[in-house]
């Protein structure tokens, strides 16, 4: 099993740009969220899935938008970024919230 | 509303040492308790899954405990060496996982 994989690595875009982050796992959970992790402020959440299909907000869910058309990805789409978005970005995915939550490798992103 | 503290913030000591890292809970009406470390530019790796029911889980050289009615969680990190040097985050599921603020651990040759 791969896990959670996510892409890109490392990222920089210029303000006004849009991207999409990946984030795939085979390990036919449920349960996935994105979170974004600033120095000072932990883990925050962004979005998440309960299913395909099926979505929601988190704590943080503005200039970021998510679908989820299968079980195994779930990418997060940055609409006009901006500097405040420079982040490191986590995928994790779960059978359900309250189980083992499995974490990707996170994407470092610079938004300038 | 859960919140969830970890003390002490950092915590530097030479290998060898047994650890105690602790982890408090304002809502002892918990489902379970997740361990995480997560290693310096790098995603969380979850380390112990405490079910509510349960008060101790072990793995290797960890060992954690839970008493719910005290909304106490800890973290005892046996003979500590260098590649236990990480920050350890606890995180109690609610609406969503609620991560507590994370301890700093150095562990020096």
């Amino acid at each position: 099993n791969a896990g959670v994989t996510q892409t890109p690595k490392f990222q920089v875009l210029k303000t006004g740009q849009s991207m999409t982050l990946q984030c795939a796992q085979d390990m036919n959970h449920e349960y996935m969220s994105w979170y974004r992790q600033d120095p000072g402020m932990g883990l925050r959440l962004i979005h998440y899935s309960v299913g395909a299909g099926i979505t929601d907000q988190g704590e943080v869910p503005n200039g970021y938008n998510v679908s989820r058309s299968t079980t195994e990805d779930f990418p997060l789409r940055l609409l006009s970024a901006a500097p405040s978005q420079t982040s490191v970005y986590f995928c994790a995915s779960s059978s359900f919230l309250a189980d083992t939550q499995y974490f990707g490798p996170g994407t470092r992103l610079t938004v300038l | 509303k859960q919140e969830v503290t970890q003390i002490p913030a950092a915590l530097s000591v030479p290998e060898g040492e047994n650890l105690v890292l602790n982890c408090s809970f304002t809502d002892s009406a918990i489902y379970n308790l997740q361990w995480f470390r997560q290693d310096p530019g790098k995603g969380l790796t979850s380390l112990l899954l405490i079910q509510s029911s349960q008060r101790e889980q072990t793995s290797g050289r960890l060992n954690a405990s839970l008493d719910k009615s005290s909304g106490r969680s800890t973290l005892y990190i046996a003979a500590s060496q260098p590649g236990d040097s990480a920050t350890y985050l606890c995180a109690v599921p609610s609406d969503k996982l609620i991560f507590g603020t994370g301890t700093r651990l150095q562990v020096f040759p």
